[in-house]
């Protein structure tokens, strides 16, 4: 029973596309993330709900929008893709005194 | 903000002989240090964590010192086997509640030469 999902797995999309990725943790944690992962390797937090709360917003292009609709769940959705949006786009939970557990990533692709 | 400085890029060590990763830190009340694993595809793992009221920790092969004075950790592996190959991250973070933002490393890509 996986503890972080995220879907879709891989993406390919044109430029200008809108796109969204789903994340779900059964893990009953209260804090989520989306971390980017560049070509070079480097995780870059994104955003990060706490309880259905924004509490992180770091320095994103208001292109990504983040939605949690209940504390299980954080989904990304993107707007007018370039190809620099091109990563791997982890989503993580957490629970206060442990450490994070990562989804298995979503690979996108923009063309 | 936080800033973690992690170094080397990469490391290539024999089979059977030891590696350590080194990583500094600048947010002197940064408490919580973990370390992922990041095989190639797929997700970084936890592997071990240290808090700033331990100066060691160990777990089998695996373990990290921490000195707050100088902002630094470590993390080293013993009697390195191919499967420790992968990209290793340290992260930092201060353990408040509900904002455990993890600043990440630039990562470690440790290889295992057999």
């Amino acid at each position: 029973d996986t503890a972080v999902s995220q879907t879709p797995k891989y993406l390919v999309t044109q430029m200008g596309n809108d796109k969204s990725i789903k994340c779900e943790q059964n893990l009953g944690h209260d804090t989520m993330y989306w971390y980017k992962q560049d070509s070079k390797k480097f995780l870059k937090i994104m955003f990060s709900y706490n309880n259905k709360e924004l509490i992180i917003n770091e320095t994103v292009p208001n292109r990504f929008s983040p939605k949690s609709p209940d504390k299980a769940h954080l989904n990304l959705h993107i707007n007018s893709l370039e190809l620099g949006d091109s990563a791997v786009y982890f989503c993580a939970s957490s629970q206060r005194g442990t450490g994070y557990t990562f989804g298995s990533g979503t690979r996108l692709t923009v063309v | 903000g936080e800033n973690v400085e992690q170094h080397p890029s990469t490391l290539s060590v024999q089979e059977g002989d030891s590696a350590v990763i080194k990583c500094t830190y600048s947010d002197s009340a940064s408490n919580y240090f973990p370390w992922y694993k990041q095989e190639l595809g797929k997700r970084p793992q936890l592997i071990i964590d240290i808090r700033s009221n331990v100066g060691e920790k160990k777990d089998q092969r695996i373990a990290v010192t921490l000195n707050k004075t100088a902002k630094h950790f470590s993390l080293h592996i013993t009697e390195t086997q191919p499967e420790d190959s992968a990209v290793y991250f340290c992260a930092a973070s201060t353990d408040s509640f509900g904002n455990e933002k993890l600043t990440f490393g630039t990562g470690t890509r440790l290889t295992i030469i057999p």
